[in-house]
């Protein structure tokens, strides 16, 4: 089976911009976790979506958002962008049921 | 919210030493999950613990899930060079499907 892909792996953005990122999830999993990771903060977690719906949400503000389409794909959005915003964004699944969560690789983003 | 006290935050050992680290909070978990992450990479899942007590291993690896549930322990046997990364210990509480992750132990292995 194909891991968890995330695209693109690297962006750089500027200040006041917007970006998605993509997450396709490992086949047959419905439920998409993204997290913010920072050397200072670690893995901060964003949002966990199953079957199109938000399951979970964590304490980002609301210009963090994300989707998840019907084939499970999932994609956050980040809208004006801020300095702080520059992290690893990765999302994880997992199969139902199941709380052990697969990476992907994660997209590097940096705001200048 | 729940948080996890991970230690210690880096290691520095010769090749052949073992290695132990820990993860405590003060809020009951259900579950414990043992990550590894790879300069570059996403986080790769090493071992999953879902009974308090419970003993699990994967090759060196061992990990353990407290008796009280507020703590993990993982052990590397025999280290060896490619051991090298940060590992994290994440747990899930009481909110369905979401875990909350240590700060990480960054682990150094001299060869």
């Amino acid at each position: 089976k194909a891991g968890v892909t995330q695209t693109p792996r690297y962006l750089i953005k500027t200040r006041g911009q917007q970006v998605t990122l993509s997450c396709s999830p490992i086949s047959g999993h419905r439920s998409v976790s993204w997290y913010q990771q920072t050397p200072g903060q670690g893995l901060q977690f964003l949002f966990e979506y199953f079957s199109e719906t938000q399951r979970n949400k964590g304490n980002f503000p609301g210009r963090f958002s994300g989707r998840q389409f019907s084939n499970s794909r999932s994609e956050m959005n980040v809208s004006t962008l801020e300095l702080g915003d520059s992290a690893l964004y990765l999302c994880a699944s997992s199969a139902d049921g199941s709380y052990e969560q697969y990476f992907g690789p994660g997209t590097r983003l940096t705001v200048t | 919210g729940q948080q996890l006290n991970q230690s210690p935050q880096s290691m520095f050992i010769q090749e052949g030493e073992d290695v132990s680290m820990n993860c405590t909070s003060s809020s009951i978990f259900n579950t414990w999950l043992w990550y590894k992450q790879e300069p570059g990479e996403g986080p790769v899942l090493l071992i999953a613990l879902y009974k308090a007590g419970e003993l699990t291993s994967n090759g060196r690896l061992t990990a353990q899930f407290g008796i009280t549930r507020k703590d993990s322990f993982l052990n590397i046997s025999a280290s060896i060079p490619s051991d090298v990364g940060i590992y994290f210990c994440a747990g899930q509480g009481s909110s369905n499907y979401k875990l909350t992750f240590g700060k990480g132990t960054l682990l150094t292995v001299n060869p």
